[in-house]
């Protein structure tokens, strides 16, 4: 069973560091990876999708890498913004158009 | 148009009521999701249907019944709940598919209350 773990559970920062989000899953048969953000009582925000076969995806100020066989991800938000306050979410997919497993999230706090 | 709408955005209801939660996309998309939040936790998946046909039930209890009528609508019809099932229900879609095309987007979610 994919178990999928995410550290730390809360971070605060102040305004313009340089932050790391991390990622741990238990079964490295992943189909893909995807960071998430969710600001509360709203939905999920795709930030960025990592295919198994990818080391890293780039989206603005956010990268993301991968690796599989140690079963790592990380999320690097550079210049964090206190708009950035919102809990990250990583999920792993096994399969195409299949199972996901959430991790619980990194709730980051951005103080102006 | 990279939009997954959900309707209601707030639902209250009786356990003794009937009621359907509705999403809706025009990405194309033939994988659609249902999935329960509760406060504070992750979400956890429901249903996959994938080409309008239930891939995936992960146990969940016959009183939430899913439909797909066609490739861009998902319902979740909801029978006698219990008021341990007030959660925030999440759709989201992705379209099956190498490279990109298999990231999932997600609707804003409908809020339900049993009371």
């Amino acid at each position: 069973k994919q178990e999928v773990t995410q550290i730390p559970a809360a971070l605060s920062v102040p305004e313009g560091e340089n932050l790391v989000l991390n990622c741990s899953f238990t079964d490295s048969a992943i189909y893909n990876l995807q960071w998430f953000r969710q600001d509360p009582g709203k939905g999920l925000t795709s930030l960025l999708l990592i295919q198994s076969s990818q080391r890293e995806q780039t989206s603005g100020r956010l990268n993301a890498s991968l690796d599989k066989s140690s079963g790592r991800s990380t999320l690097y938000i550079a210049a964090s913004q206190p708009g950035d306050s919102a809990t990250y979410l990583c999920a792993v997919f096994n399969t195409n158009a299949g199972k996901s497993t959430f991790g619980d999230g990194t709730t980051l706090t951005v103080k102006p | 148009d990279t939009e997954v709408t959900q309707t209601p955005k707030h639902l209250v209801m009786g356990m003794t009521n009937k009621k359907s939660l509705k999403c809706e996309q025009h990405m194309g998309h033939r994988a659609m999701y249902w999935y329960k939040q509760k406060a504070k936790k992750p979400p956890e998946l429901m249903f996959v249907y994938s080409y309008e046909k239930l891939s995936i039930n992960e146990s969940v209890p016959s009183r939430f019944s899913p439909e797909c009528p066609n490739s861009s609508l998902l319902n979740l019809h909801l029978h006698a709940l219990q008021p341990e099932d007030s959660a925030l229900y999440l759709c989201a879609s992705s379209s099956p598919g190498r490279g990109r095309n298999n990231e999932q987007f997600f609707g804003p979610g409908t809020r339900l209350t049993v009371l």
